[in-house]
């Protein structure tokens, strides 16, 4: 159980293009759903919180308007990358989190790998 | 001061033995405590959640919890080589504290290389 997904698993774009990452909760419902950035070496950063249906809560120092959050169902969150840089290749990994599941526990997805040329 | 903090190691054990690895944080107010286990290139998974102070064990997994000195520590019994890899402590604070959403805070992780 607590199984989330992501998709893709690694992607390369070339610069000022826009990339979208799908992250799935598969057998349970996600009422909240967090993206974080790794750099190599480094810990995760959190850059966002969603719930579902409403808008997401941005980190500090994150620009909402470049990185596009979508909660729209229970199981699926969307992280687009608009407009990227090099400096935007990373490590993004999606969470998942159910208080009906467990009280705060979150459940990772796979990461994606994203390269920008 | 960083608000959760662990040694960035590497702590070498031998195989077979007990590792342990800390984590201390800062906001009092901290329910739940978490390790990660997160291998070379690939995302964390949970290990451990505790959110009570003593101690929970888990197979050959052991978390320790003490709020008052605000301390958070994994044992690992009977180490084995596929146990290497970096350990990620993390803490919630309340929603009402944060702003909602059970955030995590993590720390920068404790690499641990169990040597045959």
């Amino acid at each position: 159980g607590a199984v989330v997904s992501q998709h893709p698993s690694r992607v390369i774009c070339k610069s000022g293009t826009s990339v979208k990452i799908e992250c799935r909760s598969l057998d349970f419902q996600a009422t909240t759903m967090f993206w974080y950035r790794q750099f190599p070496k480094q810990s995760l950063m959190l850059m966002a919180t969603s719930n579902e249906g409403s808008k997401a809560t941005y980190e500090q120092g994150v620009e909402k308007d470049k990185f596009l959050i979508n909660h729209a169902s229970l199981t699926l969150s969307t992280l687009t990358v608009t407009s990227a840089h090099p400096e935007d290749s990373s490590f993004y990994i999606c969470s998942a989190s159910s208080p009906i599941r467990s009280s705060y526990e979150q459940y990772f997805g796979p990461g994606t790998r994203l390269t920008v040329t | 001061q960083k608000e959760v903090e662990q040694n960035s190691g590497p702590l070498s054990v031998p195989e077979g033995a007990i590792a342990s690895l800390n984590c201390t944080y800062s906001d009092r107010v901290s329910q739940s405590f978490f390790w990660y286990r997160q291998y070379s290139g690939k995302s964390p998974e949970l290990i451990m959640s505790i959110y009570s102070n003593g101690d929970k064990e888990d197979g050959r997994f052991t978390a320790q919890l003490n709020k008052a000195s605000q301390y958070v520590s994994l044992l690992i019994r009977d180490s084995q080589p596929s146990d290497s890899a970096t350990y990620l402590c993390a803490v919630t604070a309340p929603p009402s504290v944060t702003g909602g959403g059970n955030k995590l805070t993590f720390g920068t992780g404790t690499q641990l290389k169990v040597e045959l």
